[in-house]
């Protein structure tokens, strides 16, 4: 069955420095998320995107945040400058249209030190 | 803005038993997901469900639009089934739906 990919499964990094986030999404699918969760709180939507475009973003995606998909196959998340309070496990997801099921990543845990 | 909520926040049961988890939401919705989230944190998608009833093995997935309310029931447990379940419901945006979640519900299936 095929899978959203994401890597590394777990980043410890400094206070201040970026991270990028990357994920496979599944190739014939045509709309991209992130979620993100912090310990012991909801799921939270952070910003889709579809042809090549933001198409939500959610107030916590301010502009330390930003996203790509600079092949075709990878869709990327990068935090320019990772406070204390962006740690989470950080969610890919993708749907193959606007309605459609989606297919989540194992998430990539964040740890912000 | 829909607001999703799930009950019972905690659930502990024997092995065996039948297991019902309850999800209501407040805005009207086209189709609505069930999620299981194992303990080392990955998500997956159960079941997407619009109106009725599904059937997966041993999990079952119903809802009433009416209503604004789904449940999931789970029968003849096993410890294997123990993990967070989550309800989550559909913001239709331009270009897109997001997702938003219920806070989930903990089962713990003892032998």
């Amino acid at each position: 069955e095929p899978e959203v990919t994401q890597t590394p499964s777990h980043q410890v990094t400094q206070m201040g420095q970026e991270v990028i986030l990357r994920c496979v999404p599944i190739s014939n699918h045509l709309y991209f998320y992130w979620y993100r969760q912090i310990l012991g709180q909801k799921v939270e939507f952070l910003v889709s995107f579809y042809n090549n475009e933001i198409s939500e973003k959610s107030e916590i995606f301010d502009d330390q945040f930003s996203v790509e998909r600079p092949d075709g196959s990878n869709f990327t998340l990068k935090i320019r400058s990772t406070k204390l309070e962006d740690s989470a496990m950080y969610f890919c997801a993708s749907s193959p249209d606007r309605v459609g099921g989606y297919t989540f990543g194992s998430g990539t845990r964040l740890t912000v030190v | 803005k829909n607001e999703v909520e799930q009950s019972p926040q905690n659930l502990t049961a024997q092995e065996g038993e039948f297991i019902t988890i309850n999800c209501s939401y407040s805005v009207g919705i086209s189709a609505l997901h069930w999620l299981q989230q194992h303990p080392g944190g990955g998500i997956v998608s159960l079941f997407m469900l619009s109106s009725g009833k599904k059937k997966h093995g041993r999990l079952i997935a119903t809802i009433n639009i009416q209503e604004k309310h789904s449940s999931l029931h789970i029968t003849a447990s096993h410890p294997r089934d123990s993990a967070v379940y989550i309800c989550a419901v559909p913001s239709l945006i331009q270009g897109a739906q997001k997702l938003v979640f219920g806070q989930g519900t903990r089962l713990t299936i003892n032998p």
